[in-house]
């Protein structure tokens, strides 16, 4: 079936500092992909949807200069968390919708961002 | 925007009974309907879905019924196991197809009483 990874899994970093974010399809390709953000005992909010080879829409609220998307290829997105703060802590997941399959995403298996 | 609501928030079964989780949903243009099974650290696994041409679907012990005009659908799971314990999500996508996002419930603890 569709797989979806993302890298690292989990990351820790100071405050003030940037972190990226990889979502990969693994044996499909995506013209799309999402990003959702989650906090502890919380449901998934979409945060961002990644568009390959133009630029990403943000949901309101969601601020574009501290999450910088950039979905490179048709298998590839990555999210940049810029100027890290400690209320950016949250476990981060991407999503894929595989072709065929209209309205299915599959989704990776998050990365937990903590910041000190 | 899309609005779904999702209850209970915990739901308490014994093993071997059945367990059954409602949704709602504002926005009469969506058109797909999943759920998805989150265990602890892990990400969301789509357990079953149900588009809007569509009044049941069923998938060994799990099903989901979906009523259109009423804007609510459910998911049931039949002879409960230890292994269903995790958090449930419904959420429910709008008729661009793949190009959506999805909006999500807030999520039901399901436990599963040995």
């Amino acid at each position: 079936g569709a797989v979806v990874s993302q890298h690292p899994s989990r990351v820790i970093c100071k405050s003030g500092t940037s972190v990226k974010i990889e979502c990969r399809s693994l044996d499909f390709q995506a013209t799309t992909m999402f990003w959702y953000r989650q906090f502890p005992k919380q449901s998934l909010m979409l945060m961002a949807t990644s568009n390959e080879g133009s630029k990403a829409t943000y949901e309101q609220g969601v601020e574009k200069d501290k999450f910088l998307i950039n979905h490179a290829s048709l298998t590839l997105s990555t999210l940049t968390v810029t100027s890290a703060h400690p209320e950016d802590s949250s476990f981060y997941i991407c999503s894929a919708p595989p072709p065929g399959l209209r309205g299915t995403q599959y989704f990776g298996p998050g990365t937990r961002l903590t910041v000190l | 925007g899309e609005n779904v609501e999702q209850h209970p928030s915990t739901l308490s079964v014994q093993e071997g009974d059945s367990a059954v989780i409602k949704c709602t949903y504002s926005d009469s243009a969506s058109n797909y309907f999943p759920w998805y099974k989150q265990e602890l650290g892990k990400g969301p696994q789509l357990i079953i879905d149900i588009r809007s041409n569509v009044g049941e679907k069923k998938d060994q012990r799990i099903a989901v019924t979906l009523n259109k005009t009423a804007k609510h659908f459910s998911l049931h799971i039949t002879e409960t196991q230890p292994e269903d314990s995790a958090v449930y999500f419904c959420a429910a996508s709008g008729p661009g197809g793949g190009a959506d996002g999805l909006t999500f419930g807030k999520g039901t603890h399901l436990i599963i009483q040995p």
